[in-house]
């Protein structure tokens, strides 16, 4: 099945402590990129990446590391996390927009980040 | 510079009579225009998408939408509400910057079905 995988789905943690939200699409897409949203602001694009190893800020990248060394995954890093980056994130990926073929994004299930 | 405007924050209909959720967008070049729609704790679905063919684009559910350029209009139909459309419904553009493909979110209408 064609999909976008996140993980973990749901966090609970402290100011500062380091974290990770992995994921991971099968679909053999170039372009992949982070959302994060909130209420009454919708969502909001963090980064962004066009294919391995390229990789490039959106609107919001602030407080955030991503990497792309492999094709189909794309890491979101927090840090060193603070309370204003509790939020829902969703990653998304497609093919790439330069591409002729491209058509629309395909959104992971999201995970909730609360920081204490 | 595109943006996109969801006219009614919330809208409330009862189940079996049609549902209109309004979307106007501001676009340099010719758009793709997308409605997602976002359940209660879950994530986001793909109803249906406008990429320059037909203009009376039909989704999943039951769902439509007519794309207007004149108007500059994308607004979302169904004729009749069941209870399991309650949701969060969000219209989006797809926008170039660059060589990103940025979408453009609008800030959600909130579909309550009344029994």
């Amino acid at each position: 099945e064609a999909q976008v995988t996140q993980n973990p789905r749901y966090l609970i943690t402290v100011t500062g402590k380091k974290l990770t939200v992995t994921c991971s699409q099968n679909m053999n897409h170039e372009y992949m990129s982070w959302y994060r949203q909130d209420p009454g602001l919708g969502l909001r694009q963090i980064y962004y990446s066009m294919n391995v190893e390229v990789t490039d800020k959106g609107d919001v990248p602030e407080g955030y590391k991503v990497s792309r060394k492999e094709k189909r995954n794309f890491p979101l890093i927090l840090e060193s996390p603070s309370p204003n980056q509790t939020s829902l994130y969703f990653c998304a990926s497609s093919l790439s927009p330069t591409s002729r073929a491209y058509n629309e994004q395909f959104f992971g299930p999201g995970t909730r980040l609360t920081v204490l | 510079a595109q943006s996109v405007t969801q006219l009614d924050s919330h809208v409330s209909v009862s189940e079996g009579t049609p549902v209109l959720l309004r979307c106007n967008y501001s676009s340099s070049y010719s758009p793709s225009l997308f409605w997602y729609v976002q359940h209660p704790n879950k994530g986001l679905q793909l109803l249906l998408k406008y990429t320059s063919a037909a203009t009376l684009v039909k989704g999943i559910n039951g769902f439509e939408a007519e794309f207007k350029k004149s108007e500059t209009s994308f607004h979302l139909t169904k004729p009749s509400a069941h209870m399991s459309d309650a949701a969060e419904y969000f219209c989006v553009v797809s926008a170039n910057a660059g060589n990103n493909r940025k979408l453009i979110w609008g800030l959600g209408t909130s579909l309550g079905v009344n029994p």
